[in-house]
């Protein structure tokens, strides 16, 4: 079946460590998302790719890095600089980078930091 | 900045009762998309709205887009415990920018 895988689902993190959730898609889907969701809250934008081996930061991309070296794979990685990490991540992917089609979700990544 | 307001936050009816949730922005909007996040789940695309005053059904669930494609409500008939979860609008300004979330409504539903 197609569709967006993400790992691990669960994960736990000493403060000062930093970790990377994977992304991998068999869509063929040019476009790729990371959100941050708390609870309570919307879906916040950290970074998006819209093609290979280009990607841009979101309303909150400090403390992330990302990287889209295959069209496949969208890597979040969670760096110690990023002050409160405790969060569900979500990556997303859609047709074409622009805001005019669905997008599609993978069962997003836990992250605790303890 | 640009901020896409989702209006109940929570919202418990009765088995049988309408829903509605409401989203509003200051600005005007190129589309709207609408979300449902299932408890423990991640969010599944419902349907996206494009044209002005544009009204679309699935079933029970009736979306519309406001003449000014500044807001957009969803509404659900004769709610049922299938229908528990959060219900989330995104907004596009223009063909370029980014979608952006409202905070979502959570519905609950008791039996």
């Amino acid at each position: 079946d197609g569709g967006i895988t993400q790992s691990p689902k669960y994960l736990f993190r000493k403060e000062g460590q930093n970790v990377t959730l994977s992304c991998e898609q068999n869509l063929n889907h040019d476009a790729m998302y990371w959100y941050r969701q708390d609870p309570g809250q919307g879906l916040r934008l950290i970074y998006y790719s819209q093609i290979v081996n280009d990607f841009q930061k979101g309303d909150i991309a400090e403390g992330y890095s990302v990287s889209r070296e295959k069209k496949e794979s969208f890597p979040l990685t969670v760096t110690s600089a990023q002050k409160n990490p405790t969060a569900f991540y979500l990556c997303a992917s859609s047709i074409q980078g622009s805001n005019t089609g669905e997008l599609f979700f993978g069962e997003g990544s836990r992250l605790t930091v303890l | 900045g640009q901020q896409v307001m989702q209006i109940p936050q929570y919202q418990h009816v009765q088995e049988g009762e309408d829903f509605t949730t409401y989203c509003n922005s200051s600005t005007t909007l190129s589309n709207i998309q609408w979300y449902k996040q299932r408890p423990g789940g991640h969010p599944v695309f419902l349907i996206q709205l494009v044209k002005s005053g544009e009204v679309k059904k699935q079933k029970r669930l009736t979306f519309q887009f406001g003449e000014a494609k500044k807001n957009s409500s969803l509404h659900i008939t004769a709610t049922q415990t299938t229908d528990v979860g959060t219900y989330f609008c995104a907004g596009a300004r223009g063909s370029q920018g980014n979608l952006i979330f409202g905070k979502g409504t959570k519905l609950s539903v008791k039996p």
